[in-house]
């Protein structure tokens, strides 16, 4: 079973770059199944899809957070990571990665079917 | 952008109770591209549905989903009490969008 966990610092100052990493254990993100997602809950509020890598580096972002992502992906540490610049209060959010893809006798779905936990981070200075 | 309204905001039901979601899409989004999922308080969410009425692997079936094109239900036939959540619907026919969320409470 995959397991995804996100790691970097829970602070950031504003206008600073906001730096997470996703570590995918149990499979490999080196699969052309699946996409490999970022996603944020801001504080007390719904969800918003950031972007997503896959396996070859091609990627989809957000068109309202475009100007500032950069989603990237290291095979040889079956890690991705998510860089958002010039950072402010409204970044401020519970940021989870996530496994993209399900196939089923059907077809392919581009569902989220594994989470990580899920890392707070503060944008404060 | 394709926004998903969800309804109602809010339900206080009691354990045994039947419950019926309502999420509503901007514009249509066929019949496959459109899940479900549970979030619990300091959890992440859990995919329940897909492809409007597919249960994910694991998922009871007392969770079912229907719907197409624009208008989507997620039921519980009878809640138990680890289904108090938040239940969110996402669409994925173009780019990727959630709605806003309805809380299940404890009545």
């Amino acid at each position: 079973q995959v397991r995804l966990q996100e790691s970097g610092p829970g602070l950031v100052k504003p206008s600073q770059t906001l730096s997470l990493t996703c570590t995918v254990s149990g499979g490999s993100i080196s699969s052309g199944d699946y996409c490999w997602t970022w996603i944020r809950q801001l504080p007390g509020k719904g969800l918003e899809w950031i972007g997503y890598i896959n396996y070859s580096g091609s990627t989809y972002y957000n068109p309202s957070l475009k100007s500032r992502l950069t989603i990237s992906i290291d095979t040889s540490k079956n890690q991705f990571s998510l860089k958002l610049d010039s950072v402010t209060a409204a970044d401020t959010a519970v940021y989870y990665c996530a496994r993209e893809g399900y196939s089923d006798s059907s077809g392919y779905y581009a569902i989220l079917d594994s989470w990580g936990q899920g890392t707070l981070v503060a944008v404060s200075s | 952008e394709i926004v998903l309204t969800q309804s109602p905001g809010t339900l206080s039901l009691s354990p045994g109770e039947r419950v019926t979601l309502s999420c509503r899409a901007s514009q249509s989004v066929g019949v496959y591209y459109l899940a479900w999922y549970q979030q619990k308080p300091g959890q992440a969410p859990r995919l329940l549905i897909y492809g409007a009425s597919r249960r994910a692997t694991g998922i009871p079936d007392r969770f079912s989903g229907s719907g197409s094109g624009t208008d989507f239900t997620l039921t519980i036939s009878r809640l138990e009490p680890e289904d108090f959540a938040v239940y969110y619907c996402q669409q994925y026919a173009r780019s990727y969008t959630f709605g806003q969320g309805t809380k299940v409470e404890i009545k």
